[in-house]
């Protein structure tokens, strides 16, 4: 079975903070993904990286950045935290045209 | 730019009834792929059902079964014999053929089966 896996399922952090979003795949999988997923607006890609050290902006990448130093691991990464920045964020990879997705992070930003 | 567009927040049905989400896209392109996908609560979304655009035949697995209709862009997803476990979010979603795989979701139905 496909594994990704998010270092947190909850994390609570204060304005202005510098937050990591951890995930990790076991498949080998080239592709890996990040979206925030709201109510009502569904799931909307902030980055993607398809090899290491490889990253393009999704749809909405204003306010994050992410790094990939190794095939398995795709960080996310709040520079400085804000309130608009509530959300739950979910990680995936893909092989061939199916994507596995993670537990997901809730991030509350107060 | 693709859209998609799910026009059921809510939906609500009994145990072993059928019921049918709706989904429209919207896309300029010929080769591409639809799904949906399952998230149930506090739980991992999973992959139910994907459907590629040059097939005509209507994807089935198990109970769930799409109505994929190219021309009308529109891509409904069945269920029928419903049951307790089928309730979650469902999201459907657009990915352009040879491209990075991008999905586009649209914004999900919630569905509750009660008992």
């Amino acid at each position: 079975d496909v594994k990704v896996t998010q270092s947190s399922r909850y994390l609570v952090k204060r304005t202005g903070e510098k937050v990591f979003l951890e995930c990790v795949q076991d498949m080998d999988h080239e592709n890996m993904f990040w979206y925030r997923q709201d109510p009502g607006l569904g799931l909307r890609l902030i980055y993607f990286s398809y090899d290491v050290k490889m990253k393009e902006k999704g749809d909405i990448p204003e306010g994050y950045s992410v790094s990939r130093e190794k095939k398995e691991r795709f960080s996310l990464i709040l520079e400085s935290a804000s309130t608009n920045q509530t959300s739950m964020y979910l990680c995936a990879s893909s092989y061939m045209d199916t994507q596995y997705f993670g537990p997901g992070t809730r991030l509350t930003v107060l | 730019a693709q859209t998609v567009t799910q026009s059921q927040p809510e939906m609500s049905v009994q145990e072993a009834e059928t019921v049918t989400l709706s989904c429209t896209y919207d896309t300029s392109e010929n080769n591409y792929y639809l799904f949906w996908y399952k998230q149930p609560p506090s739980r991992q979304m999973i992959l139910v059902i994907r459907q590629e655009a040059y097939k005509q035949q209507n994807a089935t697995e198990n109970r769930f079964s799409v109505n994929f209709q190219k021309a009308a862009k529109s891509f409904s997803l069945k269920i029928s014999d419903s049951q307790l476990g089928d309730t979650a979010m469902y999201f459907c979603a657009f990915m352009r053929g040879g491209g990075a795989q991008k999905l586009v979701f649209g914004q999900g139905t919630r569905l509750t089966i009660n008992p």
